[in-house]
């Protein structure tokens, strides 16, 4: 049973342009939401958050939109570049989880120059 | 380096044999968790640990899996018997507290496990 799904296994953008990654979850409870990158041999790194009480948080060229009604999230990556490219995980976790993350199965994103 | 220290980066294993895999927190964090991440799939939730306390382990395997965060070293993850099926990257990650004001945990480099 996938609470968090990330339903675009890849995505491919021209440099410059937008990147919209998507991710949808069934938990009702979920109340904080994640994006994490990861690059080949590494370990996720966290990008941005946003909180159930907020529908967007910005961070420079990342935004996160949150649409609780639909249980739907997107990560926003203006202008993209070469070096975004790697996999994104979406992540949930609720107030009473102590920090456990349920994670999307990952869009790797490809950014060509 | 003060990040989440994981090793070894790599490790191989017979079938039958054991397997540890050990975690260092970041400076200042009490919180531990592990992760495993099947071949083309996201990571899964194994366990969570502060010191000398099991938190949360609904994710781990009831055989064969055990964690402990004791209280002076780093954490450990063992994995009695080894199967090809345990082959996976594991991830640690560890942060400051629990709640929701603290869930940017920070993830180490993993360990990457081959079972032979």
């Amino acid at each position: 049973d996938q609470q968090v799904k990330q339903n675009s296994p890849s995505l491919s953008v021209q440099e410059g342009r937008i990147s919209i990654l998507n991710c949808d979850y069934t938990n009702s409870m979920f109340d904080y939401f994640l994006w994490y990158k990861k690059y080949p041999a590494e370990g996720p790194t966290f990008l941005i958050s946003i909180s159930s009480i907020k529908d967007k948080n910005e961070d420079g060229r990342f935004t996160v939109f949150l649409n609780k009604s639909a249980k739907h999230l997107s990560l926003h990556i203006v202008p993209s570049q070469p070096g975004d490219s790697a996999v994104y995980f979406c992540a949930a976790t609720s107030n009473n989880a102590g920090n456990m993350l349920t994670f999307g199965g990952g869009t790797r994103l490809m950014v060509k120059p | 380096n003060a990040g989440v220290m994981q090793n070894p980066r790599h490790l191989v294993r017979r079938r039958g044999q054991e397997a540890r895999l050990r975690c260092s927190p970041m400076k200042g964090h009490s919180h531990v968790y592990w992760y495993r991440q099947l071949p083309e799939e996201g990571l899964k939730f194994m366990v969570y640990l502060q010191k000398e306390n099991i938190i949360d382990e609904s994710g781990m395997p009831k055989e064969r899996f055990s964690a402990e965060f004791p209280k002076e070293g780093p954490s450990i993850l063992r994995i009695q018997q080894v199967v090809r099926g345990d082959s996976a990257a594991y991830f640690c990650a560890s942060s400051r507290g629990g709640g929701l004001m603290n869930t940017e945990a920070f993830f180490g480099q993993g360990t990457r496990l081959t079972v032979v």
